[in-house]
C-alpha cells in the first residue's frame, strides 16, 4: 500500500494569518480524499471531503488535482481554535483510511 | 449527536497478557473500524467489519488480532499475548456506508491508550 505524503510543519503563523498545506498521494488508483483534523492525544475528527471540482466550507477551502495527485487545504483568517495537526487522508479502493503523518499549525495571537 | 464511544480510556498490561477493547458504534451505523497510532507517528489501519466478518485488514492485523461483535452494540478488538510495540492509541471508527459519498464517512472514537509493560 502507498502512501500520502504531508509537509509536518509546524506552521506558526499570526491570527488572521491565511495558510496553505499539501499533500501528495501516490496511488492512482484513490477514489476518495478527505482532511480530518487532530487534536494534541485526541481522536482525528473530519473537517471535510474533498470534491473533484473543489469545496469550501465557511473559511476552509479543500482542491482536489487527479492529474497530479495532489491535495490541498486553505485555511483563511485562522483563529488560535485553528491550532491542530491536519490530516490527509485517502480511500484507495476498499475501506481501509490510509492517513498522512499531518501538518502541525500553531495560530498565536 | 451521536458518537462512537470506546472503553476503557487507558489500559495498561503486563507483557503477554490479553487485552479487550471495547467500543460502540453510532447506531445506524454499518461499517466498523479500528486503526491504531503509536506516539509520533501516523494513524494506521487494522481491520474493518462489515456484516459480522472482516471485509478489509491490514499487515499488521496478524493472527494476535481478532474482532467480534459479540451483541448488537459492541464491537471488540482483542489483542492477544501483548508486546511491547502493541503500546498505542487504538481508536474505533464507524460508517454508515463505504463506496463513496457522505455515506463512507468515518467518525472515529476518542480512543483507548494501550502501555504495554
Amino acid at each position: 500500500r502507498k502512501e500520502v505524503e504531508q509537509d509536518p510543519g509546524p506552521f506558526n503563523v499570526p491570527e488572521g494569518a491565511t495558510v496553505a498545506f499539501n499533500c501528495t498521494y501516490s496511488n492512482s488508483a484513490s477514489q476518495s480524499f478527505f482532511w480530518y483534523r487532530q487534536d494534541c492525544r485526541k481522536e482525528p475528527k473530519l473537517l471535510m471531503s474533498v470534491y473533484s471540482s473543489g469545496n469550501e466550507d465557511g473559511r476552509f477551502t479543500a482542491q482536489l488535482n487527479r492529474a497530479s495527485q495532489y491535495i490541498s487545504l486553505l485555511i483563511r483568517d485562522s483563529k488560535l481554535s485553528d491550532s491542530a495537526t491536519y490530516l490527509c487522508v485517502v480511500n484507495q479502493a476498499g475501506t481501509a483510511l490510509i492517513f498522512g503523518k499531518g501538518t502541525t499549525l500553531s495560530v498565536s495571537s | 449527536e451521536p458518537e462512537v464511544t470506546q472503553t476503557p480510556s487507558h489500559q495498561v498490561t503486563q507483557m503477554g497478557q490479553e487485552v479487550i477493547l471495547r467500543c460502540v458504534p453510532i447506531s445506524n451505523h454499518l461499517y466498523f473500524y479500528w486503526y491504531r497510532q503509536i506516539l509520533g507517528q501516523k494513524v494506521e489501519f487494522l481491520v474493518s467489519f462489515y456484516n459480522n466478518e472482516i471485509s478489509e485488514k491490514s499487515e499488521i492485523f496478524d493472527d494476535q488480532f481478532s474482532v467480534e461483535r459479540p451483541d448488537g452494540s459492541n464491537f471488540t478488538l482483542k489483542i492477544r499475548s501483548t508486546k511491547l510495540e502493541d503500546s498505542a492509541m487504538y481508536f474505533c471508527a464507524s460508517s454508515e456506508g463505504s463506496g463513496g459519498g457522505d455515506q463512507e464517512t468515518q467518525y472515529f472514537g476518542p480512543g483507548t491508550r494501550l502501555l504495554v509493560l
